[in-house]
């Protein structure tokens, strides 16, 4: 799986949005683009994933640079329960896939009150 | 419809003994992945199983472990005589083919005294 790079760390207030960057400038023309998120002391959840078109869901949005290099996950409105890692992984399949998902050390999200 | 049931929750192994880790994915889902997340680490990818067979074990040691998922029953990682750096939270996930996300479980965390 080709690499991603996510800051280490990123803080919000309550009620405001966020916006997760992820830079991914050696993806391929097939990988679709992944976001997972962990909560402390929980399994990682599954939050959104797309290919090549922004994808909206009932968690975030996900855009997706013109030249896929990057990425941003956006939650419109945080609240204390997003705060948790996340993490953006890139596969070849659009779902778990035969070889496993590559965890990075994603990016902790602090959720101010 | 329960998620993903891993058992136990916590485990504690005095070194040379054996863990046994249960995993029973979500009803329906034939795919199961095992994940270990080492303390501060992000998850890595251990083995891929479908019923009866592993499909990759890639990022399995080479020796103490072993996983299977039988025909009936849940899916057991078993790891023969631990050491201290077999330590860690343990993830399984499953999914009914490769195109949809993973469902996680909570974990079981292993500790080895």
């Amino acid at each position: 799986d080709a690499k991603t790079t996510q800051p280490n760390s990123m803080e919000s207030n309550e009620e405001e949005p966020v916006h997760l960057p992820c830079n991914h400038s050696t993806i391929s023309g097939t990988d679709y683009i992944h976001w997972y998120r962990q909560l402390p002391s929980q399994g990682p959840e599954y939050v959104i994933h797309g290919l090549t078109s922004n994808v909206n869901n009932r968690m975030a949005s996900l855009a997706i640079a013109e030249d896929r290099k990057s990425s941003t996950l956006i939650l419109h409105r945080a609240t204390l329960r997003d705060a948790a890692v996340y993490y953006c992984i890139l596969s070849t399949y659009s779902g778990g896939g035969a070889d496993g998902l590559t965890f990075g050390k994603g990016t902790h999200l602090i959720i101010q009150p | 419809n329960a998620g993903v049931m891993q058992n136990p929750r916590h485990l504690v192994r005095r070194r040379g003994q054996e863990a046994r880790l249960r995993c029973s994915p979500m009803k329906g889902h034939s795919h199961v992945y095992w994940y270990r997340q080492l303390p501060e680490e992000g998850l890595k990818f251990m083995v891929y199983l479908q019923k009866e067979n592993i499909i990759d074990e890639s990022g399995m040691p080479k020796e103490r472990f072993s996983a299977e998922f039988p025909k009936e029953g849940p899916s057991i990682l078993r790891i023969q005589q631990v050491v201290r750096g077999d330590s860690a939270a343990y993830f399984c996930a499953s999914s009914p083919d490769q195109v949809y996300g993973y469902t996680f479980g909570s974990g079981t965390r292993l500790t080895v005294v």
